[in-house]
């Protein structure tokens, strides 16, 4: 089955420490993407990457860093520089990364990650 | 910029009943609009999208119209189940430009529907 895949879906982390989110997608989606979710604020878009070996910041950038060095991977590293990293964090990927109308973003189950 | 604001929540409904979540924009130009639903525990899925001025999108039973004059989208089901419950997201996509296919989201809205 084709997808996406967020792993792991509950990650701890000690203050002070970076950690690391997987998303992998087998659906040859060339653009993907990074949100955060907060309560009560929707989704914020962090990273995203339109192909291989390239991304661009997106509104939330400061304290996360990312990689594309394959077009089905796409992990997300959380710094000790985000200074409010308990989140739900959100992968998606699109065909392309153009604003085409029927451009649509699928979305993985998600990782929530909480600092203890 | 972009923005998109619903209705505050969280909405509480019967089963059967009528469900209208309210959703407005701003937004330059032609955007796309999109309603997304996500399920306790899981990513969003899309629910349903319009593409231009006067557009209706449905799906399972939920529908919204693309109204330009009123910049609005608001999401509507005639009769709604125990199994609509979820959080809804407006979202909007900006035509053309540099926009990289960002979307912009609003709040959300927590429906839950009792029996």
């Amino acid at each position: 089955d084709g997808g996406i895949t967020q792993s792991p879906k509950y990650l701890f982390r000690k203050e002070g420490q970076n950690v690391t989110l997987s998303c992998e997608q087998n659906l040859n989606h060339d653009a993907m993407y990074w949100y955060r979710q907060d309560p009560g604020q929707g989704l914020r878009l962090i990273y995203y990457s339109q192909i291989v070996n390239d991304f661009q910041k997106g509104d939330i950038a400061e304290g996360y860093s990312v990689s594309r060095e394959k077009k089905e991977s796409f992990p997300l590293t959380v710094t000790s520089a985000q200074k409010n990293p308990t989140a739900f964090y959100l992968c998606a990927s699109s065909i392309d990364g153009s604003s085409g109308l029927y451009n649509e973003q699928f979305f993985g189950p998600g990782t929530r990650l909480t600092v203890l | 910029g972009n923005s998109v604001t619903q209705m505050e929540g969280p909405v509480t409904l019967s089963e059967e009943a009528f469900l209208t979540i309210n959703c407005t924009y701003t937004a330059t130009g032609y955007p796309s609009l999109f309603w997304y639903v996500q399920y306790p525990g899981e990513g969003l899925q899309l629910l349903l999208k319009a593409t231009k001025a006067d557009d209706k999108g449905s799906n399972k039973g939920f529908e919204a119209t693309y109204r330009k004059e009123t910049t609005s989208f608001h999401l509507e089901k005639g009769s709604v189940q125990v199994s609509d419950s979820a959080v809804y997201f407006c979202a909007l996509k900006k035509a053309g430009g540099t926009s990289y296919g960002k979307l912009t989201f609003g709040q959300g809205t927590i429906l839950t529907v009792h029996p």
